[in-house]
């Protein structure tokens, strides 16, 4: 799985939009990109994952460059609920039962301020 | 909503101690996880089912056997617990057709005395 590098910490107005970075330069072309959180003390949530598209649904936005080397992931307005630490990880997409793993890495901390 | 449900949230046992540690998940999936968590090491996996009485090896098997009876549930076990796994251990559980994500548990906080 391609690595990926994220700003370790990131504070963020409450109603403002939350932009989280990710570098993933080497990704190879039947890699996504999927984003999960998690707030402290609870196990990981999953939040979206894409391949080339940008991608939309009820929790974020997921912006992937053109050259797929970088992604951004929205949070249109943030709450204080939203922070948690969110991860960026990149790997060949879930299919057969062989391919489980799943490589966390340490995140950005995302802060949500009053 | 998928609900994966951990038995314990904290435990306390002491070393030489066997423990289990039990995970149930409420929406047929087949494959389900064992992960522990621990500051600076992230997330690692632990052992892994693809179906009832299936399992394999993660990366930090030594320790641990895991049991999946049932779909539902998968139980890991340490058969004589030691310091060093204290940790948070974290269950996860995935539909076979899906290509995206994996449903987590709240996980169980382990300290071994």
């Amino acid at each position: 799985d391609a690595k990926t590098t994220q700003p370790p910490s990131m504070d963020c107005a409450e109603g403002r939009a939350a932009n989280l970075p990710c570098n993933h330069s080497t990704i190879s072309g039947n890699e996504y990109v999927y984003w999960y959180r998690q707030i402290h003390s609870q196990g990981p949530q999953y939040i979206i994952h894409g391949l080339k598209n940008n991608e939309t649904n009820e929790m974020a936005s997921l912006i992937i460059t053109e050259d797929r080397k970088s992604s951004t992931l929205i949070l249109p307005h943030a709450t204080l609920r939203d922070t948690a630490v969110y991860y960026c990880i990149v790997r060949v997409a879930f299919s057969g039962g062989s391919n489980y793993k799943l490589t966390f890495g340490k995140g950005t901390l995302l802060t949500v301020n009053p | 909503d998928v609900k994966v449900t951990q038995s314990s949230r904290y435990l306390v046992k002491r070393t030489g101690e066997k423990v289990f540690l039990e995970c149930v998940q409420d929406m047929d999936h087949e494959n389900m996880f064992w992960y522990r968590q621990d500051p600076g090491l992230g997330l690692r996996l632990i052992y892994f089912s693809y179906d009832v009485k299936m399992k394999e090896k993660g990366d930090i098997p030594e320790g641990y056997s895991v049991s999946r009876e049932k779909k539902e549930r998968f139980s890991l076990i340490l058969e004589s617990a030691s310091t060093n796994q204290t940790s948070m251990y974290l269950c996860a559980s995935r539909p076979i057709k899906n290509t995206g994500e994996l449903f987590f548990g709240e996980g169980s906080r382990l300290t071994v005395l």
